[in-house]
C-alpha cells in the first residue's frame, strides 16, 4: 500500500520560479527521501533527511520535515527546463533486519522556457 | 562504480513463456530490491534481499520468483505471466538499513506481456 500522498499531482512553471510539493504521510518513518523520474526510467536519489531533522538543502533543493504533521515538502528553487520530471517522495521504513522503501503519488513537474 | 545495470532493458514475452531479468551492482550494497512499475503509478515494491537473504515478500504472485546469487546480482524470473503484469521492473540497491545514503535504481526493463 501506498505510505505517501503527493500534491499537487501535476504542476506546470515557467524557468526561473519555484516549485513546491508537498508529502504526507501515515506512519512513523526512519527518515524521508525524494526521488525524480525523467519519462518513465530509473529514480535518482535526491535528498534524504532524517526523522530527527527539520530542514535539509542541498543545491537548488530545501526540504523540510514535520513529524507532528507527518508531512515533508520539497522546494526547488530557480527551476531550469532539465527539471521536468515526475518527483516522488518516499519514506524509509525499518523491518527487522530490512530497509522498506515505499513511494508516495508523486508530482508530475513541467518547467517551460 | 555507481550505478545499478538492469538487463535487458526491454522485453516482450508470450504468456507460456519463462524469461528471467538481470541486476547487478558493484558498490558492496548488501540490500538489493525489486520494484514494479505501472504506468503514471510509483514504484511498488515486491522483494527486498538483505545478506543474500529474502528478508521482505510483498505477497507477489509466485509466477515472479526472486534469486540472490552472489551479492552484486539480483534475479527476477517470470513465468507464465498474465498481460497486467507489463510494467517497468526496477531494481534499486542501498547499505543495509539504508542509513544516510538512499537508494541507487537501475534504470528499469520495461516489460510487455503479449
Amino acid at each position: 500500500s501506498q505510505q505517501g500522498e503527493e500534491d499537487p499531482q501535476a504542476l506546470s512553471i515557467q524557468e526561473g520560479e519555484n516549485a513546491t510539493m508537498n508529502c504526507s504521510y501515515k506512519t512513523s518513518i526512519n527518515n524521508l527521501q525524494w526521488y525524480r523520474q525523467n519519462s518513465g526510467r530509473g529514480l535518482v536519489h535526491l535528498i534524504l533527511i532524517r526523522s530527527n531533522e527539520r530542514e535539509k538543502h542541498s543545491g537548488r533543493l530545501r526540504v523540510t520535515l514535520d513529524t507532528s504533521k507527518k508531512s515533508s515538502s520539497l522546494l526547488i528553487t530557480a527551476s531550469r527546463a532539465a527539471d521536468t520530471a515526475s518527483y516522488f517522495c518516499a519514506t524509509d521504513d525499518i523491518t527487522g533486519t530490512a530497509s522498506k522503501l515505499t513511494f508516495g503519488t508523486g508530482t508530475r513537474l513541467q518547467v517551460t522556457l | 562504480d555507481t550505478e545499478v545495470t538492469q538487463t535487458p532493458k526491454h522485453l516482450v514475452m508470450g504468456m507460456t513463456n519463462k524469461k528471467s531479468l538481470k541486476c547487478e551492482q558493484h558498490m558492496g550494497h548488501r540490500a538489493m530490491y525489486w520494484y514494479k512499475q505501472k504506468a503514471k503509478k510509483p514504484p511498488e515494491l515486491m522483494f527486498v534481499y538483505s545478506y543474500e537473504k529474502l528478508s521482505i515478500n510483498e505477497s507477489v504472485p509466485s509466477r515472479f520468483s526472486p534469486e540472490c546469487p552472489n551479492s552484486s546480482l539480483l534475479n527476477l524470473h517470470l513465468h507464465a505471466l498474465q498481460p497486467e503484469d507489463s510494467a517497468l521492473y526496477l531494481c534499486a540497491s542501498s547499505q543495509v538499513l539504508a542509513g544516510d545514503y538512499g537508494y541507487t535504481f537501475g534504470s528499469g526493463t520495461r516489460l510487455t506481456v503479449v
